[in-house]
């Protein structure tokens, strides 16, 4: 139990254009999300957390109007990065945390997507 | 401020046991995760401790000493595709999870 897949798990866009990364909880319901971005060699850092039927809450430094998150259901997330740059070519994780285990805050990850921007 | 403090790397032999160690301060503390990271992977869920003492499962146990503000987890009998980086999180008072920089380890032949 307690899968989250991602999707897509690459992509390759041009700058300038946005692209949309979905996180889904398969086999349990998630009211948090969580999205991250990781560098090579470098720790998880996370964006924000999203919680269902409301806005996300970004970290500081993390532009929302750049990174637009929906949690609009209690399986799924979406993370739209906008007008992407070279510089937002990163590891994009997502995690759940059941809302199902009382007492349980464990998170579980997402497959990760690999974007780049030329 | 809040500080998850872990080694860098560590190297260890194939079949031998390694101890990675994580301190932390934090505000507050609901429990203290470890998870396993293969390069280029998401993390993965190795354990939770909330109470003080040892938690056992199979080759992996997880210490935690709330008064000491430490953590450690124990691999044993160690196998080559345990090279990965091990992440100690600590779950602060607002039920956010604060990360380490993680532990890279190496296992030798």
């Amino acid at each position: 139990g307690a899968v989250v897949s991602q999707h897509p798990s690459r992509v390759i866009c041009k700058s300038g254009t946005s692209v949309k990364i979905e996180c889904r909880s398969l086999d349990f319901q998630a009211t948090t999300m969580f999205w991250y971005r990781q560098f090579p060699k470098q720790s998880l850092m996370l964006m924000a957390t999203s919680n269902e039927g409301s806005k996300a809450t970004y970290e500081q430094g993390v532009e929302k109007d750049k990174f637009l998150i929906n949690h609009a259901s209690l399986t799924l997330s979406t993370l739209t990065v906008t007008s992407a740059h070279p510089e937002d070519s990163s590891f994009y994780i997502c995690s759940a945390r059941s809302s199902q285990r009382e007492g349980h805050y464990e998170q579980y990850f997402g497959p990760g997507t690999r974007l780049t921007v030329t | 401020g809040q500080n998850i403090d872990q080694p860098t790397e560590m190297t260890a032999t194939e079949g031998a046991i390694v101890q990675i160690n994580c301190t932390y301060q934090t505000s507050g503390f609901n429990g203290l995760f470890w998870y396993q990271q293969h390069a280029g992977e998401a993390p993965t869920f190795l354990s939770y401790n909330v109470l003080d003492g040892l938690e056992e499962k199979g080759r992996f146990s997880s210490f935690l000493s709330r008064s000491k503000g430490y953590s450690y987890l124990l691999l044993k009998e160690l196998q080559m595709k345990d090279s990965a980086s091990y992440l100690c999180a600590v779950l602060d008072s607002n039920y956010q999870l604060i990360w380490g920089a993680g532990t890279k380890l190496i296992i030798k032949p």
